[in-house]
């Protein structure tokens, strides 16, 4: 069955600090890949994807994710975080099995501190 | 551009008690989802229309769940009778049809089964 593994369900990090947040997935065929973010007491919002192409792609706010094939990952990445990057970030994988649908992560809650 | 609309934003009621929610979706988007995030936990896929067919209900638990896009617009989701495993955030999204498109969500209905 398809799935979407994400490392880490919490983080915490400084001001300033890198952020790596890992995401895999299972299904050998074409995908879409996604990763959304949730701030507090806001609908998910989109903050990158990838259709194809040059797998290193760059999102809003500064935030940047690289698909590896190989490896079934995109990770989610930013140099120096911010306070207000607090919020649950969710790898997503649009996939076709028939029709086409998404499938979520169980999401990771990162919380920077001032 | 107006987003997605669900009504109401919380619900509560009692277990056996039964409970409607409402999406309204981008206009022109052909695919509307359903999706259920229970807390700690990534958004679950319960239904998928395109305009007013089912796509993927494999994940729709269809004794007490349904739901309708009669005219391929708007959506309601029905639980009937509520359990309390139902407490949940319902999530509508909408897109454009197929590969290489995103979804975009609404606020969501946060029910809560006493």
């Amino acid at each position: 069955a398809q799935s979407v593994s994400q490392h880490n369900h919490h983080v915490i990090l400084s001001e300033a600090a890198s952020l790596e947040l890992g995401c895999n997935y299972s299904y050998g065929g074409t995908v879409n890949l996604f990763w959304y973010v949730q701030y507090p007491g806001q609908h998910l919002q989109l903050l990158l994807k990838y259709f194809s192409g040059d797998p290193l792609v760059k999102g809003i706010k500064g935030f940047e994710a690289e698909f590896i094939k190989s490896k079934f990952s995109f990770n989610l990445r930013k140099p120096s975080v911010q306070w207000s990057d607090t919020a649950e970030y969710f790898c997503a994988v649009g996939l076709v099995t028939g029709g086409f649908k998404t499938i979520f992560g169980a999401g990771t809650r990162l919380f920077v501190k001032a | 551009e107006a987003g997605v609309a669900q009504s109401p934003r919380y619900k509560i009621i009692e277990k056996r008690q039964s409970v409607a929610f409402w999406c309204n979706p981008i206009s022109g988007h052909a695919t509307l989802y359903w999706y259920q995030q229970i807390l700690g936990q990534g958004p679950k896929l319960l239904i998928q229309f395109q305009n007013n067919g089912v796509v993927d209900d494999s994940q729709l638990p269809k004794d007490r769940f349904s739901a309708e896009r009669l005219k391929g617009v708007d959506s309601t989701l029905k639980i009937q009778p509520a359990k309390l495993e139902d407490s949940a955030v319902y999530l509508c999204a909408s897109s454009w049809v197929g590969l290489n498109t995103e979804a975009f969500f609404g606020q969501g209905t946060r029910l809560t089964v006493v």
